[in-house]
């Protein structure tokens, strides 16, 4: 079975562009999560999304956005982007909720905000 | 909100030894994660556990409900093993909103 895939994989925008990633779960998985990770803030929890709903979001502006489609994969976009916005962007997916089920990670998108 | 605290936050063995990673957490939890993720980003989920102790191949993971602890064991290190090692705390009813991260365990493992 194919495992989770994140595109692009590294990406390098200036800033105030918007940017677009996207994650194709495994097949069979309803669930998505997206997560930020930096090295001052560690892995911090973006939103999470089931069958085509989002089920909740983290405390990130209003310019972090994302969307499900029926075939459950996920996009996530980020408006206006800042030099803060340089991470390592990870998505997962899962049969179900992420807080009670093993959740299996995408490669990551490493987004370069200049 | 849940707290998570790991430690060490870095360590460093030769090949061989046994080596022990701690996770302690302030509220109760629907299920504890033990993730690897090595250099280039990948993580790896290892462990999920609610009660017990789960092992698989030479890592074991324990929990202690009433103490609110986990350990990660690695048994005979291997420089393979070097990576970074979090846990994440769930809350009951919560989906990955209530994953609560550690800052990781940075491992390193000397030929």
């Amino acid at each position: 079975k194919a495992g989770v895939t994140q595109t692009p994989r590294y990406l390098i925008k200036t800033r105030g562009q918007q940017v677009t990633l996207s994650c194709s779960p495994i097949s069979g998985h309803r669930s998505v999560s997206w997560y930020q990770q930096t090295p001052g803030q560690g892995l911090q929890f973006l939103f999470e999304y089931f069958s085509e709903t989002q089920r909740n979001k983290g405390n990130f502006p209003g310019r972090f956005s994302g969307r499900q489609f029926s075939n459950s994969r996920s996009e996530m976009n980020v408006s206006t982007l800042e030099l803060g916005d340089s991470a390592l962007y990870l998505c997962a997916s899962s049969l179900g909720l992420a807080g009670y089920l093993e959740q299996y990670f995408g490669p990551g998108t490493r987004l370069t905000v200049t | 909100k849940n707290e998570v605290e790991q430690s060490p936050q870095n360590l460093t063995a030769q090949e061989g030894e046994f080596i022990t990673i701690n996770c302690s957490y302030s509220v109760g939890i629907s299920a504890l994660h033990w993730l690897q993720q090595h250099p280039g980003g990948g993580i790896v989920s290892l462990f999920m556990l609610s009660s017990g102790k789960k092992k698989h191949g030479r890592l074991i993971a324990t929990i202690n409900i009433q103490e609110k602890h986990s350990s990660l064991h690695i048994t005979a290190s291997h420089p393979r093993d070097s990576a970074v090692y979090i846990c994440a705390a769930g809350t009951p009813g919560g989906g990955a909103d209530g994953l609560t991260f550690g800052k990781g365990t940075h491992l390193i493992i000397q030929p």
